[in-house]
Formats: C-alpha cells, sequence, structure tokens
C-alpha cells in the first residue's frame, strides 16, 4: 500500500538549533517527494521537492531535504530555526504522471513544529 | 505568479442548508483542480479531482451528491456541500495544476462549521 509515515508528532526545538523532520514512505512505483508547510488556519506553502537527479535537495527558507532510497526517506533538516518556522510540515509522495489522472498526491499526517525562545 | 485564491475563507451554516465554496487559479490556466479536506490535526484526504469541462473524479467513499464540483473553466472550480450536516465541518483545501508543470498550487483553505 502506498503511505507516508511522519513518525513525529510534534517537535520543539530551540531558536537556532538545527532541525530534522522524518519522512519514510512506500510507494510501488519511481516516487516524487513533496514537503509542504502550512501555518495555522492556511494553505500548503511548497518547500521543496524531489523529482529525480542530486538526492539533497534545496528549497525555501533554507530548508533542505535528502533522498535515500535504500532507507525510503526523505527527511527535511534546517540548519539554524527561526521562529517564524513554527508551522505544520507535510510530507507528500505522489507520481510524475498525476496531471490529469487520479490526483494522488499522498500525504503524510504532518509534523508540527513548535520553537522555543 | 501561481497563486490559488478560494472563497469564502470560512463559512458558518446551518444544518441543512448548502455551502458553495470556490477555487481559482488566479494568474495561470489549471488544467486540473484537487479538492482535500483536512480535519483537525490530520492530514489532507483527496476528495476529488476535476479537470475543466468534464466530470470529476471522486475518491472512493465521498459522496458525489454530497459533494458536488464543478469545474466550469480553467480558472475556476467549485464545490457545493449539499444538505451540510455538523459532521461536514473542516477544512477544505483545493489545489490546481497546469499539466506541463507537475507541482500543485494551494489555495488557503476554507474553513466551513455547521451548526
Amino acid at each position: 500500500a502506498q503511505s507516508v509515515t511522519q513518525p513525529d508528532i510534534h517537535i520543539t526545538v530551540s531558536e537556532g538549533a538545527s532541525l530534522e523532520l522524518r519522512c519514510n514512505y512506500s510507494y510501488g512505483a519511481t516516487p516524487y517527494l513533496f514537503w509542504y508547510v502550512q501555518s495555522p488556519g492556511q494553505g500548503l506553502q511548497l518547500l521543496l521537492k524531489y523529482f529525480s537527479g542530486d538526492t539533497l535537495v534545496q528549497g525555501i527558507k533554507g530548508f533542505e531535504a535528502e533522498f535515500k532510497r535504500s532507507q525510503s526517506s526523505f527527511n527535511l533538516r534546517k540548519p539554524s530555526v527561526h521562529w517564524s518556522d513554527a508551522a505544520e510540515y507535510f510530507c507528500a509522495v505522489g507520481s510524475l504522471n498525476y496531471g490529469g489522472s487520479q490526483g494522488n498526491l499522498i500525504f503524510g499526517k504532518g509534523t508540527k513544529l513548535s520553537v522555543k525562545p | 505568479g501561481a497563486v490559488v485564491s478560494q472563497h469564502p475563507s470560512w463559512v458558518i451554516c446551518k444544518s441543512g442548508t448548502s455551502v458553495k465554496i470556490e477555487c481559482r487559479s488566479l494568474d495561470f490556466q489549471a488544467t486540473t483542480m484537487f479538492w482535500y479536506r483536512q480535519f483537525p490535526k490530520q492530514s489532507l484526504m483527496l476528495m476529488a479531482t476535476s479537470n475543466e469541462g468534464s466530470k470529476a473524479t471522486y475518491e472512493q467513499g465521498v459522496e458525489k451528491d454530497k459533494f458536488l464540483i464543478n469545474h466550469a473553466s480553467l480558472t475556476l472550480s467549485t464545490l457545493t456541500v449539499t444538505s451540510a450536516h455538523p459532521e461536514d465541518s473542516s477544512f477544505y483545501i483545493c489545489s490546481a495544476m497546469i499539466s506541463s508543470y507537475n507541482e500543485q498550487f494551494f489555495g488557503p483553505g476554507t474553513r466551513l462549521t455547521v451548526l
């Protein structure tokens, strides 16, 4: 079955500390991986995506993620967290040709990030 | 670029009434639009996929007669929750996609509360 697992429901880090949010996936085809951020009451903003090529991808707001096929993981990282990073983070997996067919973006349950001053 | 809007941003209605939510792609033409539902502290669950000018494709378990989707143009899709009940209260998010660009652009969401 296709699924995305975010093992950490809630993480608290101190401002300035490093961050890693975990994401594991189970997907039958070649996965295309995404990280989104959602502020309270808001829609989703794309942080970064991986389709192919370099397995370390850079995103907006200083985030990066590394695709590790052997571990079926796509963990999100940031070297120094800012208070404004407090939000909900969703990992998602999809297929390349989902345009025009079933919208099979599968989301994890999310990780809530809190930032301590 | 690639901005998607939703209207209204929140709505409160009485049980038994119908509510329409609009999703617009403001600066691009969306060949496909998606409707998601998000329960509190839960992930997004895809409800349906709609392509302009054709009937929406609903996910298993989603009642197509209750959640009416109309994709009238390349920039507008509407979701109508018919005969709403309190269990329909949720956060509804749409997204829009250009077929040549493999990314969904999400709207800000609509908070529906049914009393």
